[in-house]
């Protein structure tokens, strides 16, 4: 499958400091996606990005897709606790012929924030 | 929530006993993919199954095997435990959107914490 690696694999912050995860692969990707998971939970759909050098904006989360299709990033501005998880980039890999992906997740950045 | 549905949430088993995992997908989800999600790793893709047929395996043996209903809902069964096999288990289902390729989401649901002893 697909191999993306993600960095950093941990990172502190205080709260209110920004954070960025880097999400980066050697071939060119069809999509990828943004998951969020919580402590003991399960991985929450974020955004799906497609196009070339696409940037999508949640609130205080911004998401890129580079030009190439080879990397991404996720942006978070003034984090709070309540932004504390795991953030995983996933993109989808298809077979030959099929328009059903599965998910090659990266390893994901563990995020703290600091009260 | 996503309306994938999942059971058991917890289960312990011994080693070489066999497990029976099971989800239900959301109505129309035509896809479901099962993922292992070892502590502190990202889910791993187990298999995916569409309109009840597999449709691609990843890198597990053949004693991960599964099944999807017409009913939306699936089974993923592993035979022969192993220690190894503790993980998150996780499935997930998508609308096959055969309209708009290349853009399906995959939605999840809560697991199934499988502990092997």
């Amino acid at each position: 499958g697909q191999q993306v690696m993600q960095i950093p694999q941990y990172q502190h912050v205080q709260e209110g400091e920004d954070f960025t995860t880097y999400c980066n692969s050697s071939t060119t990707l069809s999509n990828i996606q943004w998951y969020k998971q919580r402590p003991g939970g399960h991985p929450v759909f974020l955004i799906q990005l497609v196009k070339s050098g696409e940037v999508k904006k949640q609130k205080r989360l911004t998401f890129q897709f580079g030009e190439a299709k080879k990397n991404s990033s996720l942006h978070i501005t003034a984090t709070q606790t309540t932004d504390v998880g795991t953030y995983f980039c996933a993109p989808t890999q298809y077979d030959r012929g099929s328009t059903l992906g599965r998910l090659y997740f990266g390893r994901g950045t563990q995020l703290t924030v600091w009260p | 929530e996503t309306g994938v549905t999942q059971s058991p949430t917890h289960l312990i088993k011994t080693r070489g006993q066999q497990v029976t995992l099971r989800c239900s997908s959301q109505s129309g989800h035509n896809t479901v993919s099962w993922y292992q999600q070892a502590l502190g790793q990202g889910p791993q893709f187990i298999f995916q199954y569409y309109r009840e047929e597999e449709n691609g395996r990843g890198n597990f043996p053949p004693r991960f095997s599964g099944l999807q209903f017409p009913n939306y809902s699936s089974e993923l069964n592993v035979n022969a435990l192993e220690l190894d096999d503790s993980a998150l288990y996780l499935c997930a289902s998508s609308l096959d959107l055969a309209f708009l390729p290349f853009q399906e989401t995959q939605y999840f649901g809560p697991g199934t914490r499988l502990l092997v002893l």
